[in-house]
């Protein structure tokens, strides 16, 4: 089954750039997604389509998507930016979701 | 407004069943792909399975861990997605969400299930 990895957690100063990348096996051939979940909440999707945003989600969020590694990138991190974020596609061979395992942002 | 409320979580033994419900609301709910997404305390997200439109045969799908246990339905009379789940295991404690799985825009607030004896 295909396999989504992500480091277990990232560290950065408030006004900072935050990367968190999502390692698969051709990835950059896949549709991500990716997921902010605060602790208590739903998920929210941030970024769709490797590097769309959905309405209502700040600039400062932006993604992309190639060969084996997608990332996400938050740009002049905020302290509300704290979360967990998960990247996600769908596996044509298998038809199914991937979830990868998440990444625990900190803002120092 | 689109609004996704789960409902049906609770206690329940291992090797029992239990049914969730996901009403929907804001939406057209017959033309849309739902899915159900779970995760236990602590830990990731998981896709648990989908179910297609009507329009596209309605098809379910599962991962893997859940096949064969659980059976994802829909109700489009009543807006409502399903999710029945037997032979639990105590590994599927969780908190359980609906989602539009078209885009994964929406999601419930989630419905926590756990198995214990």
């Amino acid at each position: 089954s295909y396999v989504l990895s992500q480091p277990p957690s990232v560290s950065v100063a408030p006004g900072e750039t935050a990367r968190i990348t999502c390692g698969g096996n051709n990835v950059g051939t896949k549709s991500v997604r990716w997921f902010q979940q605060k602790p208590g909440q739903a998920p929210v999707l941030v970024i769709f389509y490797d590097d769309d945003r959905p309405s209502g989600i700040p600039e400062r969020f932006s993604g992309s998507n190639s060969a084996n590694t997608a990332t996400l990138t938050i740009s002049r991190v905020e302290a509300g930016d704290e979360a967990d974020y998960y990247c996600q596609v769908w596996d044509s061979s298998s038809d199914h979701y991937v979830f990868g395992a998440g990444t625990k942002v900190t803002v120092l | 407004e689109v609004q996704l409320v789960e409902s049906g979580g609770g206690l329940v033994t291992p090797g029992g069943s239990l049914r969730l419900s996901c009403a929907a609301s804001g939406f057209t709910f017959s033309d849309a792909s739902m899915s159900w997404v779970r995760q236990a305390p602590g830990k990731g997200l998981e896709w648990v399975g989908r179910i297609k439109s009507r329009p596209d045969g309605a098809t379910p799908g599962y991962a893997a861990p859940v096949k064969g246990r659980f059976t994802i339905s829909r109700d489009d009379s009543k807006n409502t997605l399903y999710l029945q789940m037997s032979s639990l295991k105590t590994e599927d404690t969780a908190v359980y969400y609906c989602t539009t799985a078209g885009n994964f825009y929406d999601w419930g607030q989630g419905t926590l299930v756990i198995v214990s004896s």
